[in-house]
């Protein structure tokens, strides 16, 4: 079956510095979105990428489509305290055919302040 | 209502007793998933509904493990003879169209002891 991993599965960082979460897909995907979960909390809606090769930015956060709709990733400048949490991927199958929604494993970010 | 409600927020329940966990999707989503996730881990889908039908039932584990949304809107996971491997922190997720953002409830946390 469809299998979404992420790497790292934690990461420790000083505020400050960058950091970079990537998630590959076994199959290709139609859209990828991605949610954060801060720690005792549920997954919040961050962005959706749609198209291959899609770069979006928030602010501080830079996420990236891979060309072949594989594999995307999420950068965070500069980071902050608030930025702790897991960051989740999560993608539909191009081709699928239901609307399931399959999460990846998962990036834990601890931030020292 | 304003967002996604689960209830309850927590259960605690004998091996080999039934349970029920109840969403409360926003009102107007026609989509709405189940999700079961372990500490550490990424949301593990269950099932997902489009209306009243169950239009992917592929994540639930085994026959124990049922859901139902008889008027396309509060959607019940209903769980038999509980074990002790269902302890974990039960998600729903709505949805206004296949393609747009999940918003999340709160989660059930469930015990079973």
């Amino acid at each position: 079956g469809q299998q979404v991993m992420q790497i790292p599965q934690y990461q420790h960082v000083q505020e400050g510095e960058d950091f970079t979460t990537y998630c590959n897909s076994s199959t290709t995907l139609s859209n990828i979105q991605w949610y954060k979960q801060r720690p005792g909390g549920h997954p919040v809606f961050l962005i959706q990428l749609v198209k291959s090769g899609e770069v979006k930015k928030q602010k501080r956060l830079t996420f990236q489509f891979g060309e072949a709709k594989k594999n995307s990733s999420l950068h965070i400048t500069a980071t902050q305290t608030t930025d702790v949490g897991t960051y989740f991927c999560a993608g539909r199958n191009y081709g699928g055919a239901t609307n399931k929604l399959i999460f990846g494993t998962g990036t834990l970010l601890a931030v020292q302040p | 209502g304003a967002g996604v409600s689960q209830t309850p927020s927590n259960k605690v329940t004998e091996k080999g007793k039934y349970v029920e966990l109840r969403c409360d999707p926003i009102s107007g989503h026609t989509a709405l998933y189940w999700y079961r996730q372990s500490l550490g881990q990424g949301p593990e889908f269950l099932i997902y509904f489009q209306g009243t039908g169950a239009a992917d039932d592929s994540g639930l584990p085994n026959d124990r493990f049922f859901a139902v949304r008889p008027e396309g809107s509060v959607s019940t996971l209903k769980i038999q003879r509980t074990e002790r491997g269902d302890s974990a922190v039960y998600l729903c997720a709505s949805k206004s169209q296949p393609n747009t953002e999940a918003f999340f409830g709160q989660g059930t946390r469930l015990t079973v002891v």
